[in-house]
C-alpha cells in the first residue's frame, strides 16, 4: 500500500525557532513536493525535488528551505518561524513521468506563537 | 489570472443527489486531469485520472474531461454523506508538477 508519512500531525512553535518538517515515502517515487494549504489559497507549492540532492523553488519558497539527502526523504525547514508561517502543511511524491498523480501525506498542523 | 479555476461552493445536496464539480483552464499544454479528495484535516487522496478528452467512469464517480473547451468536470451519481469532502482538481503538463484548483467543499446531507 502507498505510504507517505510525515514527522508530525501537530507542532507547535515559537517565532524564531528553526522548525523542521520531515517527510518519508515508502514508493520509490522520483519527486517529492511540500505544499501549505490555507483556506482561502488553496494548495501552494513551496519546494520540490526531482531527484536526490535536487531542489527547484515552488510559487511561495520564501522563508523556507529544503532538504533531500536521500530518495525516501525529504524535509522542510523553516529558518526562523514566523506567525504568518502557521499553516497546514502537506508533503507528497510522484513518479517521474508526465502523469505525475501525487500521493499526499496525512499533513502537519504548524502553529506559530 | 490563474491557471485553473475552480468552481468555490460550498455545495450542498440532499443524499442520492447527483453532483457537478467543475474546473476551467487556460493553459493548452495541460494534458493530464486529476481529482483528488481531501477529508476534513487529511491529506488530498488521488480520487480520479484522466488523460484524453471524454468521460472516465469508476464506479459512482464519473471524470469528463473536454480539452476544446478547457473544462473538466466529476460527476457523483447517487451521493452519499461519506461523500463529504473538498474536492480539488489537478492538471499536469510534464515532469509531474501539478497545478491544483483552490478546492470545491461538498456536503451530502442524510
Amino acid at each position: 500500500d502507498v505510504k507517505v508519512t510525515q514527522s508530525s500531525r501537530y507542532l507547535v512553535k515559537r517565532t524564531g525557532e528553526k522548525v523542521f518538517l520531515e517527510c518519508v515515502q515508502d514508493m520509490d517515487h522520483e519527486n517529492m513536493f511540500w505544499y501549505r494549504q490555507d483556506p482561502g489559497l488553496g494548495l501552494r507549492l513551496i519546494y520540490f525535488s526531482y531527484d536526490v540532492k535536487m531542489k527547484e523553488k515552488g510559487d511561495i519558497p520564501e522563508g523556507y528551505s529544503v532538504s533531500r539527502e536521500k530518495k525516501e526523504r525529504f524535509s522542510l525547514i523553516l529558518e526562523s518561524a514566523s506567525t504568518n508561517q502557521t499553516s497546514m502543511y502537506l508533503c507528497a511524491s510522484s513518479f517521474f513521468d508526465q502523469r505525475g498523480t501525487q500521493y499526499f501525506g496525512p499533513g502537519t498542523r504548524l502553529l506559530v506563537l | 489570472q490563474k491557471e485553473v479555476e475552480q468552481d468555490p461552493g460550498p455545495l450542498s445536496v440532499p443524499e442520492g443527489a447527483i453532483v457537478s464539480l467543475n474546473c476551467t483552464y487556460s493553459n493548452s499544454a495541460f494534458q493530464y486531469f486529476m481529482w483528488y479528495r481531501q477529508y476534513s484535516r487529511k491529506g488530498p487522496e488521488l480520487l480520479m485520472y484522466t488523460y484524453s478528452s471524454g468521460n472516465k467512469e469508476d464506479g459512482r464517480f464519473t471524470a469528463q474531461v473536454d480539452k476544446s473547451s478547457k473544462y473538466i468536470s466529476l460527476f457523483i451519481r447517487d451521493s452519499q454523506p461519506s461523500d463529504s469532502a473538498t474536492y480539488l482538481c489537478a492538471m499536469n503538463n510534464n515532469a509531474g508538477k501539478s497545478t491544483f484548483g483552490d478546492g470545491t467543499t461538498l456536503t451530502v446531507k442524510p
